[in-house]
């Protein structure tokens, strides 16, 4: 079974440019997450997907951050402008959603964004 | 916030077991208990999860206590590619509107497997 598949693997951009990342999860699940692992810390949740509809994207940077799933399958994050702290790496899991309760989430290998 | 408090590091010799001790003295009664490691540069991995029972799979054992307040994950013959930092997440079975709860990760542990 293929795992949740993550692009760019890396990625250097400057303060105030923009850069997009893109999930692709694992077939047939319909929850997808994104998470913001800065150097040090656990991944902190930034958006949870149910099909193509948000569930809770409470602490999503609104302002810069913004996420979408277009027909419920792939996804991609986005941030414009960019800032120094929003360094990290970026995960994206995906679990069955649907169905039987509590089935595991699978993470990607993440993307891991310097800005300078 | 996360709901769990574990311990910062633990060290473990190569091929004892190793026991993971987590808090979560505010868990609900349709809260899961999971565990997670995560491997140097690499995503999170699913390592078992419970409700009140313990549970045992080809990774791990896991011991929830009869009032749910704590739990341990024990990894029985522990390897040298068991380091890496364990997290404990207590997770909603299902949100108001049937998605699947989400997974609020804290600190973790980091272990240290040693030969």
């Amino acid at each position: 079974e293929a795992g949740v598949a993550q692009s760019p693997r890396y990625k250097i951009i400057e303060k105030r440019q923009s850069v997009a990342f893109w999930c692709n999860p694992i077939s047939g699940h319909a929850t997808l997450y994104w998470y913001q692992q800065i150097l040090g810390q656990g991944p902190k949740l930034l958006i949870q997907f149910q099909n193509n509809g948000v569930v809770d994207d409470s602490q999503l940077p609104k302002d810069r951050f913004s996420a979408e799933r277009l027909k419920g399958v792939d996804s991609t994050l986005k941030i414009q402008p960019a800032k120094l702290e929003d360094s990290a790496v970026y995960l994206c899991a995906s679990s069955l959603g649907t169905g039987a309760l509590n089935t595991e989430a699978f993470f990607g290998q993440g993307t891991r964004l310097t800005v300078v | 916030d996360a709901k769990t408090t574990q311990p910062p590091s633990m060290d473990c010799a190569e091929g004892r077991a190793a026991n993971l001790p987590c808090n979560h003295s505010t868990i609900s009664g349709n809260e899961y208990v999971y565990w997670y490691r995560q491997i140097h540069s690499q995503g999170p991995q699913y390592i078992i999860h419970g409700l009140k029972n313990n549970e045992t799979n080809e990774m791990a054992s896991l011991i929830i206590t009869e009032d749910r307040k704590s739990s341990t994950l024990i990894l029985p013959h522990a390897t040298l590619r068991d380091t890496a930092v364990y997290y404990c997440i207590v997770r909603v079975a299902r949100n108001y509107g049937g998605s699947q709860g989400n997974l609020i990760f804290g600190k973790g542990t980091k272990l240290s497997v040693k030969p």
